[in-house]
């Protein structure tokens, strides 16, 4: 079965700190690989994709990750973290192309960022 | 619009009764996708429309769950015979192309009572 995992519930750091939030996956085929961050009473905000090319990824507000086939992951990173990157952070795949852009969601993972 | 419009923001209705849930999608995106969110946990796909049409409904979880996009662009989540289990917020997203990832809207919570 299809499935996304983040392994952390919650990850502290304090801020201008390196961050990283974990996210591995079982997706068949070439999987497309998302990551979406939400903030408190507002809807899901794309981040970041991973469709082929370049396993380094960059994205919007600084945010990069790392597409690793033989780990099956795509760990989010930030170089700095800002007090302003907490929120709520989600990792999520869908079978490549062809496919219907299902997206199958990791449970999420808190980032909470200390001053 | 702008953006994904949802309607409305918040709903709270007794167990047995019937909802509906709007979506109005970014002017011109074809695809439009339905995920229903419990606390704590990640969105679950319920249903994408490509045009008017369900090209996949393998998410929705019984009969009681329904939606439609009769001319390709609003579309509306019907939930009949609500329960409380049925309580999430419900998001609605659309884009141009399935593979490149959609755009929210800020999703309507639903309680059952």
């Amino acid at each position: 079965a299809q499935s996304v995992a983040q392994p952390e519930d919650q990850v502290n750091v304090a801020e201008g700190n390196p961050l990283t939030v974990k996210c591995t996956y079982s997706v068949s085929g070439n999987p497309y690989l998302f990551w979406y961050v939400q903030y408190p009473n507002r809807g899901l905000q794309f981040l970041l994709k991973y469709i082929t090319g370049d396993n380094l990824v960059k994205g919007s507000y600084g945010f990069e990750a790392e597409f690793n086939k033989s780990q099956t992951s795509f760990h989010l990173k930030r170089p700095s973290a800002l007090v302003s990157d907490s929120a709520l952070y989600f990792c999520a795949g869908s079978m490549g192309s062809g496919n219907t852009g299902k997206l199958i969601f990791g449970q999420g993972t808190t980032l909470q960022v200390k001053p | 619009g702008a953006g994904v419009s949802q309607t409305p923001s918040n709903k709270v209705t007794e167990k047995g009764k019937y909802v509906e849930l709007r979506c109005d999608p970014i002017s011109g995106h074809t695809a439009l996708y339905w995920y229903r969110q419990s606390l704590g946990q990640g969105p679950e796909f319920l249903i994408y429309f490509q045009g008017t049409g369900a090209a996949d409904d393998s998410g929705l979880p019984n009969d009681r769950f329904f939606a439609v996009r009769p001319e390709g662009s609003v579309s509306t989540l019907k939930i009949q015979r609500t329960e409380r289990g049925d309580s999430a917020v419900y998001l609605c997203a659309s884009s141009p192309d399935p593979n490149y990832g959609y755009t929210f809207g800020s999703g309507t919570r639903l309680t059952v009572v």
